[in-house]
């Protein structure tokens, strides 16, 4: 079975661009959360949506935002990219909306110059 | 709202040598508590978790975890590391309950484990 998968794998991006990052949870995964992990530190909660709906959002700006498909997928878009938005965008996917087991996807490393 | 605590950045030992990562959680509510492994340039990894019964937790590949509700502590330990285990861990919480709430979990700042030969 295919575990989480994410796209791309590496990108950069200029100031002031956009950005999409793309999620495929575990086949029967209902739930999808993003994660923002700087160098050096720990992940940090952006956002979770269980059954397409929004269930939590982190302290990021309104800059963020994402959504969740029908075959349960999920997107997180960012908008006027800073330099600081620089940093590893994990996915985790679960089959409900409480982690008992959350699996990751290797990350995307999006670099903004 | 939920914290994680490991006080140490960096642990560096020499092959076969014991080890412990050193967690500490805060709480308003009951929690569920997680190690989790990532090796350079990856994801996590799951390495073990605590959700209810015996307080002490094993993983396949010989790490343990023993949850410790006075301490609030959630400790990593392995008696004998390789120099395979070399890689960042981390200590994270989530809310257990299910009053609605955010089940987002929280991750400590992380643990670089350096296993030298």
């Amino acid at each position: 079975d295919a575990g989480v998968t994410q796209s791309p794998t590496h990108l950069i991006k200029t100031r002031g661009q956009h950005v999409t990052l793309r999620c495929s949870p575990i086949s029967g995964h209902k739930s999808v959360s993003w994660y923002q992990q700087v160098l050096g530190q720990g992940p940090q909660f952006i956002f979770q949506y269980y059954e397409k709906e929004e269930r939590g959002r982190g302290n990021f700006p309104d800059r963020f935002s994402a959504r969740q498909f029908p075959n349960y997928s999920s997107e997180l878009n960012v908008n006027a990219l800073l330099l600081g938005d620089s940093a590893l965008y994990l996915c985790a996917s679960s089959q409900g909306q409480m982690n008992t087991e959350a699996f990751f996807g290797q990350g995307t490393r999006l670099t903004v110059v | 709202a939920q914290s994680v605590t490991q006080l140490d950045s960096q642990v560096p030992v020499f092959e076969e040598a014991p080890v412990e990562l050193r967690c500490n959680y805060s709480s308003s509510v009951s929690v569920y508590l997680f190690w989790y492994v990532q090796y350079p340039n990856q994801g996590l990894q799951l390495l073990l978790k605590y959700l209810s019964g015996s307080t002490l937790v094993e993983s396949i590949n010989g790490f343990e975890a023993e949850f410790n509700k006075s301490q609030t502590s959630f400790h990593l330990r392995k008696p004998s590391v390789h120099i395979s285990d070399t890689a960042e861990y981390f200590c994270a919480v989530s809310p257990s309950n299910s009053g609605g709430s955010n089940y987002k979990l929280t991750f400590g700042k992380g643990t670089l484990l350096t296993v030298n030969p």
